[in-house]
């Protein structure tokens, strides 16, 4: 059964501490992306990856950072110089030609 | 500077009348455009989507029209559902070819029984 799967559901997290999120999919797509979703406000994308190896910056890329070693998998790090890491994130990941497919997102909470 | 908006935060419809979800872009480059819904809790599931040589998509009680000049699309649900009642977000994509979709700030639909 194919799909997208994040991880942990519910995240916590100290102040100053670097927090990483899951993410992996089974598509055999290209493409994945970061989205970080505030209450009443839309998707806002955090950072995207057309191809292994590669990824590029999204509108609020700013004390994240991702990595995409794998073409399953593309974790997010929440850094400590998010100064406002409070949200819910969704991961997707797209094919070509395809709408993009959405995980069912983690929500991180400062402690 | 919102390039994708839906100014409706939220919509109430009776169970078995028609939904009207609206969205407006300012970029005249995006040439594809997607309905996305999400629940609570989860990540929002593909609905509907329409290419900019189109005018109108139809997949059974969900049409997305999109009207180029007025840089303008609709949702319209028929008839309206209990179980459609969720955040309904629009997204569009710019020039062909391109990976990246740009999200409204979404609609919350409610339809009353």
């Amino acid at each position: 059964d194919g799909g997208i799967t994040q991880s942990p559901k519910y995240l916590f997290r100290k102040e100053g501490q670097n927090v990483t999120l899951s993410c992996e999919q089974n598509l055999n797509h290209d493409a994945m992306y970061w989205y970080r979703q505030d209450p009443g406000q839309g998707l806002r994308l955090i950072y995207y990856s057309q191809i292994v190896n590669d990824f590029q910056k999204g509108d609020i890329a700013e004390g994240y950072s991702v990595s995409r070693e794998k073409k399953e998998s593309f974790p997010l790090t929440v850094t400590s110089a998010q100064k406002n890491p409070t949200a819910f994130y969704l991961c997707a990941s797209q094919g070509l030609a395809q709408p993009q497919h959405f995980g069912d997102g983690t929500r991180l909470s400062i402690l | 500077d919102q390039q994708v908006k839906q100014n409706s935060p939220s919509l109430s419809v009776q169970e078995g009348r028609i939904s009207i979800l609206n969205c407006d872009y300012t970029n005249s480059m995006f040439d594809y455009f997607l309905w996305y819904k999400k629940y609570p809790a989860e990540g929002p599931t593909f609905l509907i989507s329409i290419s900019s040589i189109k005018d109108k998509n139809e997949d059974g009680r969900f049409t997305v029209f999109l009207n180029k000049s007025a840089k303008h699309l609709s949702l319209h649900i028929v008839p309206s559902q209990p179980g459609d009642s969720a955040v309904y977000f629009c997204a569009a994509r710019g020039t062909s070819g391109t990976y990246k979709y740009i999200f409204g700030t979404g609609t919350r639909l409610k339809v009353l029984a």
